[in-house]
């Protein structure tokens, strides 16, 4: 079974200052990677993806995030936060069955980031 | 343009009452999926359905119903049988293709059920 944990349910960063969210997974076959952001009362929107190739994989609004098999790691990181950025975060991990036709997304918990002025 | 449209986006109800949740989603996907989604739980999956007329139980399936008559439709019924319903629900849709797809899911903007 697959399964996401997201360290920190609240991040607080400077506008300015780096941002790391953390996530790490467990699968048992190869997964495929995804990184969530909600505003309140929104839906999710897909941020950023690893499935295969460049372990290193650029988003929008400037995130990226590096996909580390041996510290089954999968980061999210901007090197300068800004106020438009505070929203909840949230890692998924993606495992497929044979024939990849049934691919189901487990959730981790999420990540709060307040950015402060 | 193409995407899910929930509705309502509020709803409130009284004990007791069953309430059906609206996804339509425009993207021609074959999957579509509910969610629930608490404080500081993430998302859990209810129901989901790859095809037409099929349907399967996610983790927390009890006290909550749902049918997928047509492919651009999966309503949610929340029966009176669920003891908690109060919380935030999510519909989503994904693409499976010939060689299957990475499990993106694309989201409607959420109903919120409140019950009083």
């Amino acid at each position: 079974a697959q399964s996401v944990t997201q360290l920190g349910s609240h991040v607080s960063v400077s506008e300015g200052a780096l941002v790391l969210l953390r996530c790490n997974y467990s699968s048992s076959v190869p997964p495929y990677l995804f990184w969530y952001v909600q505003y309140p009362n929104q839906g999710l929107q897909l941020l950023l993806k690893y499935t295969t190739g460049a372990t290193l994989v650029k988003g929008i609004n400037g995130f990226e995030a590096e996909f580390k098999k041996s510290e089954t790691s999968f980061h999210l990181t901007k090197p300068s936060a800004h106020m438009s950025d505070a929203a909840e975060y949230f890692c998924a991990v993606s495992e497929g069955k044979s024939g990849g036709s049934n691919y189901k997304l487990t959730f981790g918990k999420g990540t709060l980031l307040t950015v402060n002025p | 343009d193409g995407g899910i449209t929930q509705s309502p986006k509020y709803l409130f109800r009284k004990e007791g009452q069953n309430v059906t949740l609206s996804c339509e989603q425009n993207l021609n996907h074959d999957a579509m999926y509910w969610y629930r989604q608490d404080p500081g739980q993430g998302l859990r999956l209810i129901y989901y359905s790859q095809i037409v007329n099929d349907f399967q139980k996610g983790d927390i399936a009890e006290g909550y119903s749902v049918s997928r008559e047509k492919k651009e439709s999966f309503p949610l019924t929340v029966t009176s049988a669920q003891k908690n319903p109060t919380a935030f629900y999510l519909c989503a849709s994904s693409r499976i293709g010939v060689g299957g797809n990475t499990g993106e899911l694309f989201f409607g903007e959420g109903s919120r059920l409140t019950v009083l």
